[in-house]
């Protein structure tokens, strides 16, 4: 099955400088790539996906890239704000039929000190 | 985010009994899922469902059973054969037409006593 490597797992960036997250997937066949922000004792929110035809994807201060050779991707949060402190998860499906199994990786704790 | 919702917030249960986890939505969303989240682990899939009366095995389904009678609640028992069942619970829904976003419920923590 699919595996997904995320690095680092925990992070601290002064505020107003940028936030690199790196996954990996082992499934060739994976075509769609979501990361989710999770704050403490909080639900999982989807910020931004990207879908294995596009290389990468970008909403404000978020952006995804996508090397389908290599098999990885990451999540860019340039000018970092105090808000933006929580745990990041990448994940990795092959997206067909009505069901997405989504399979995730272990984490990045963010941490935006002022 | 209020599409989805999950009772209780917090369960305590003793060794040996088997509990249940309930997960509504309103989204009209055919697939649902169940998450098991640890500390320091990302979310693993327990069981997910595609559509009313049909269901399959995720990574991690030993111990747990789901039914989907209805298209709005996808409940799941966490029986006395999980060996250790003290997380985080949480429940998902995805859409059809093309959608694949996985939307989550507040999650639910279960702690044995």
């Amino acid at each position: 099955g699919e595996n997904v490597e995320q690095h680092p797992s925990t992070l601290s960036v002064q505020e107003g400088d940028s936030a690199v997250i790196k996954c990996t997937y082992s499934d060739s066949a994976s075509n769609y790539f979501p990361w989710y922000k999770q704050e403490l004792g909080k639900r999982p929110q989807l910020i931004i996906d990207i879908r294995s035809n596009v290389g990468e994807k970008k909403d404000q201060r978020i952006a995804v890239t996508l090397n389908k050779t290599a098999k990885h991707f990451s999540l860019h949060i340039t000018e970092t704000q105090p808000e933006d402190s929580a745990v990041y998860f990448c994940a990795a499906s092959k997206g067909t039929g009505t069901a997405s199994k989504l399979t995730f990786g272990t984490g990045t704790r963010l941490q935006v000190t002022l | 985010d209020g599409g989805i919702t999950q009772s209780p917030k917090y369960l305590f249960r003793k060794e040996g009994q088997n509990v249940t986890l309930s997960c509504e939505q309103n989204l009209n969303h055919d697939a649902m899922y169940w998450y098991r989240q640890d500390p320091g682990q990302g979310l693993r899939l327990i069981y997910y469902s595609q559509i009313v009366n049909d269901f399959q095995k995720g990574d991690i389904a030993e111990g747990y059973s789901v039914s989907r009678e209805k298209k709005e609640s996808f409940p799941l028992t966490v029986t006395s054969a999980q060996k250790n069942p003290t997380a985080f619970y949480l429940c998902a829904s995805s859409g059809t037409s093309g959608s694949i976003e996985q939307f989550f419920g507040p999650g639910t923590r279960l702690t044995v006593l």
